[in-house]
């Protein structure tokens, strides 16, 4: 089975920088995903990590480190649209995919 | 547009009617997921269908039962639901079973469901 850890709320002002970080467990890793959840809307995909390192998109990156059971989504340059749910996803060798509960950002000007 | 469409997008039911949830996609996948996302708790994975045969049902009870007609239309009939259930109900698609690197799932935008 999967255990994913993700802080429950972050608040950082505008322009700032956030790190949400992730910790899991996992008897078989296939991937890991961060998605972004508006009040009300859909998840939407951000970021996938298969390998250990730092993948960067723009304002947001994702890193992963493998060995420790650890991943972290940077924001940055932090805008009001940025206030969101970010959920941290596990692939597994069973092709499921499991979710941490999210971390709510509130961006404050 | 996300290209996973669920209707209704709000539902208030009484605990003995029965409601149907739809889902809808036009983006050519071939499996299908209903997950539960309740209030400060992770997504729960509640059913999986693989070119409309069942491939998942995570001890869902039976008052949940699923429908996949065909490979773009899921549904979701409730019947005698407990106040407990009051959640929104997503539903995600991709190209098969494996989540893709590039999107991983595709999520509609969710049935909030409220049972009174």
């Amino acid at each position: 089975g999967q255990n994913i850890d993700q802080p429950t709320e972050m608040t950082a002002t505008e322009g700032a920088i956030v790190q949400i970080n992730c910790t899991y467990q996992t008897s078989g890793f296939n991937g890991l995903f961060w998605y972004q959840q508006h009040a009300g809307e859909a998840p939407t995909f951000l970021s996938y990590n298969v390998l250990d390192g730092l993948e960067e998109k723009g304002r947001f990156s994702s890193f992963l480190s493998r060995s420790k059971g650890y991943s972290y989504l940077l924001l940055k340059e932090l805008q009001m649209k940025d206030s969101a749910s970010y959920l941290c996803a596990l692939g597994s060798n069973d092709y499921k995919l499991s979710f941490g509960a999210g971390t709510t950002v509130t961006v404050r000007a | 547009e996300t290209g996973v469409t669920q209707t209704p997008r709000h539902l208030v039911m009484g605990m003995t009617n029965k409601k149907s949830l739809k889902c809808e996609q036009h983006l050519g996948h071939n499996a299908m997921y209903w997950y539960k996302q309740s209030a400060k708790k992770p997504l729960e994975l509640m059913f999986v269908y693989s070119l409309e045969e069942r491939v998942e049902n995570n001890s869902v009870p039976s008052r949940f039962s699923p429908e996949c007609p065909n490979s773009s239309h899921l549904f979701l009939h409730l019947h005698t639901l407990q106040p407990e259930d009051s959640a929104l109900y997503l539903c995600a698609s991709s190209q098969d079973l494996t989540p893709s690197p590039n999107y991983g799932y595709t999520f509609g935008s969710g049935t909030r469901l409220t049972v009174v």
